[in-house]
């Protein structure tokens, strides 16, 4: 298993360019997250997701689309990027009680 | 507001020393997680307390849920450089939703 997979791993955005931070599991969880975590922060749920077909906004959902086709795949999307959305994204899935994190994405945004 | 609050936020310490690190927290979640993050990288889960009263402990390292005090606690015990890292709390912001709400973190540093 390679568990929950995201690419890239790191990338440097315009001002008003778009981008889809990529998020795949393959231990067949229905529930993913997407969290954002900024300098010496904790994490924020940007969007989540309980199955297929169903996506539900978290706390920070502003400037930020998803989109769940498939169980394995949840990717975010950042249309016209901002400075404010220079941050490290995580993608999460889960069993159970159990959230397991891919390796994250570090996003620049000048 | 729904608020999850950890103090302190930075720790220093000489190994073998005891010390706790608090999570307190505005919800009425049942559950409550504590994860691990060293620099650089992901977070991994730690402990899951599904109840009032529930105590975990792996190593050096014990947690505890007081859901009527709304408060948690990470107790390190005889700490050693191996456990410098972020430490996370987390609650359910909404009753039985798994939407996740972190804390800010807790910096832990064990001195040699």
């Amino acid at each position: 298993n390679a568990g929950v997979t995201q690419t890239p791993k790191f990338r440097i955005l315009k001002i008003g360019q778009s981008m889809t931070l990529q998020c795949t599991q393959d231990m067949n969880h229905n529930y993913m997250y997407w969290y954002r975590q900024d300098p010496g922060m904790g994490l924020k749920l940007i969007y989540y997701s309980v199955g297929a077909g169903i996506t539900d906004k978290g706390e920070v959902p502003n400037g930020y689309n998803v989109s769940r086709s498939t169980t394995e795949d949840f990717p975010l999307r950042l249309e016209l990027a901002a400075p404010s959305q220079t941050s490290v994204y995580f993608c999460a899935s889960r069993t159970g009680y159990e959230q397991y994190f891919g390796p994250g994405t570090r996003l620049t945004v000048t | 507001e729904l608020k999850v609050e950890q103090n302190p936020l930075f720790l220093s310490m000489q190994e073998g020393k005891n010390y706790t690190i608090y999570c307190n927290y505005s919800t009425t979640s049942d559950r409550l997680y504590w994860y691990r993050q060293d620099p650089g990288k992901s977070l991994e889960s730690l402990f899951v307390l599904l109840s009032n009263g529930a105590v975990k402990q792996e190593g050096r390292l014990m947690a505890s849920l007081d859901t009527k005090a709304r408060l948690s606690t990470l107790h390190i015990t005889a700490a050693v450089h191996d456990l410098s890292a972020t430490y996370f709390c987390a609650v359910d912001g909404e009753s039985g939703t798994y939407k996740y709400i972190f804390g800010t973190g807790t910096r832990l540093k064990v001195l040699a």
